[in-house]
């Protein structure tokens, strides 16, 4: 049963153009959102997070989104550059769990 | 601060054989956490050490285990060794909280044949 998901492998868009990732979530213990940038042969970078209590948090071009009552969440970015291109993971915790659980992540190329 | 440190960065191993990673986490943090990511999959939960430790543990079977040293720095051992463990490791530590995301180090590609 994975938890986490993020149905698009790959999304691909304009540069200058709109960002829009998107993950749901199945677990309704989870109160705390995170999203992450990878780019190949590093470690994955924290870029933003959400308390379940927000439903929205902005940080520079990067803006996440919460529907709570959809378990959805989503990031975007605007306006996306090329270096933004790399593969992005959700991710969700509990208040008190270490742990935090992943989708499969979004593969994103902006094309110059 | 120096980032998280993952040794070695590459390792090719035999079926069968044991292997050893090791992880240095930032300076302070007393969480790390260890995940495998596979191609094609997003990032497995092996465990998290808290204070020498384990406060979580994956669904992956007893070959995996840990452990973490009073300077936090822990190490990762996985025994008999599979081809389906190939794979890439990631060390990840963090501070104590849930707004706090991980850092994560580049991770230890391992490769058995």
């Amino acid at each position: 049963d994975q938890q986490v998901k993020q149905n698009s492998p790959s999304l691909s868009v304009q540069e200058g153009r709109i960002s829009i990732l998107n993950c749901d979530y199945t677990n309704s213990m989870f109160d705390y959102f995170l999203w992450y940038k990878k780019y190949p042969a590093e470690g994955p970078t924290f870029l933003i997070s959400i308390s379940s209590i927000k439903d929205k948090n902005e940080d520079g071009r990067f803006t996440v989104f919460l529907n709570k009552s959809a378990k959805h969440l989503s990031l975007h970015i605007v306006p996306s550059q090329p270096g933004d291109s790399a593969v992005y993971f959700c991710a969700a915790k509990t208040t008190n769990a270490g742990k935090s659980t992943f989708g499969d992540g979004t593969t994103l190329t902006v094309k110059p | 601060k120096a980032g998280v440190t993952q040794t070695p960065r590459y390792l090719i191993k035999t079926r069968g054989q044991q292997v050893t990673l090791s992880c240095s986490p930032i300076s302070g943090h007393r969480s790390v956490s260890w995940y495998q990511q596979t191609p094609g999959q997003g990032l497995q939960f092996l465990f998290e050490y808290f204070s020498e430790t384990q406060r979580n543990k994956g669904n992956f079977p007893g070959r995996f285990s840990g452990r973490q040293f009073s300077n936090s720095r822990s190490e990762m051992n996985v025994s008999t060794l599979e081809l389906g463990d190939s794979a890439l490791y990631l060390c990840a530590s963090s501070e104590e909280g849930a707004n706090y995301g991980y850092t994560f180090g580049s991770g230890t590609r391992l490769t058995v044949v």
